[in-house]
């Protein structure tokens, strides 16, 4: 039972570089979404879609890129990545409707210098 | 917009305490409620949910009930151990948001020996 995979578990940056957070469920969830974790401030939504091809902003959406060209795998990237997005990044996903719970990746530690 | 609140830790017990974490909500339409737990360097786990006024979620001990009138979906367990000291995280889902959380900033607890 993978559930909701993400990797890699923990990275580096140096501002200004870009990367790709990888988010892969094998639950067949239509539902994704990404949030991020700082202290003091619970999580916050960044990106969700609501199935493939389909993709839309949350709260903090600014410096993120997402697309979702399967139903199983839904990518954050960072394109120029900034200080202020050294966070812990959570990816989850659920099968849709508003009884249905999240499920949570591990998380990726994402350092930005 | 929607909105969690939920008291602000850190919460430190003795074991073998009571445990009330105050969560209230603001929210258009009728949420579903959820409270997630994050144990320290993992991601979230659902403690347990209620979907409808007057439900009751319960899962290892902990329950909450949602109460429309007052806009709460408090946490509560009659005796907590050492195993329970993690941090706890309110939340409600949201329609327009493809159903994703909205959470409270989170509640630690410790609980001591």
């Amino acid at each position: 039972n993978a559930g909701v995979t993400q990797t890699p578990k923990f990275q580096v940056l140096k501002t200004g570089q870009s990367m790709t957070l990888q988010c892969a469920q094998d639950m067949n969830h239509e539902y994704m979404s990404w949030y991020r974790q700082d202290p003091g401030m619970g999580l916050r939504l960044i990106h969700y879609s609501v199935g493939a091809g389909i993709t839309d902003q949350g709260e903090v959406p600014n410096g993120y890129n997402v697309s979702r060209s399967t139903t199983e795998d839904f990518p954050l990237r960072l394109l120029s990545a900034a200080p202020s997005q050294t966070s812990v990044y959570f990816c989850a996903s659920s099968g849709g409707g508003s009884n249905q719970p999240q499920h949570f990746g591990d998380g990726t530690r994402l350092s930005i210098l | 917009g929607d909105s969690v609140t939920q008291m602000e830790g850190p919460v430190t017990l003795s074991e073998e305490a009571f445990l009330t974490i105050n969560c209230t909500y603001t929210a258009t339409g009728y949420p579903s409620l959820f409270w997630y737990v994050q144990y320290p360097g993992e991601g979230l786990q659902l403690l347990l949910k209620a979907t409808k006024a007057d439900d009751k979620g319960s899962n290892k001990g902990f329950e909450a009930t949602y109460r429309k009138e007052t806009t709460s979906f408090h946490l509560e367990k009659g005796s907590v151990q050492v195993s329970d000291s993690a941090v706890y995280f309110c939340a409600l889902s949201v329609r327009n948001s493809g159903y994703a959380l909205n959470f409270g900033k989170g509640t630690s607890l410790l609980v001591t020996p």
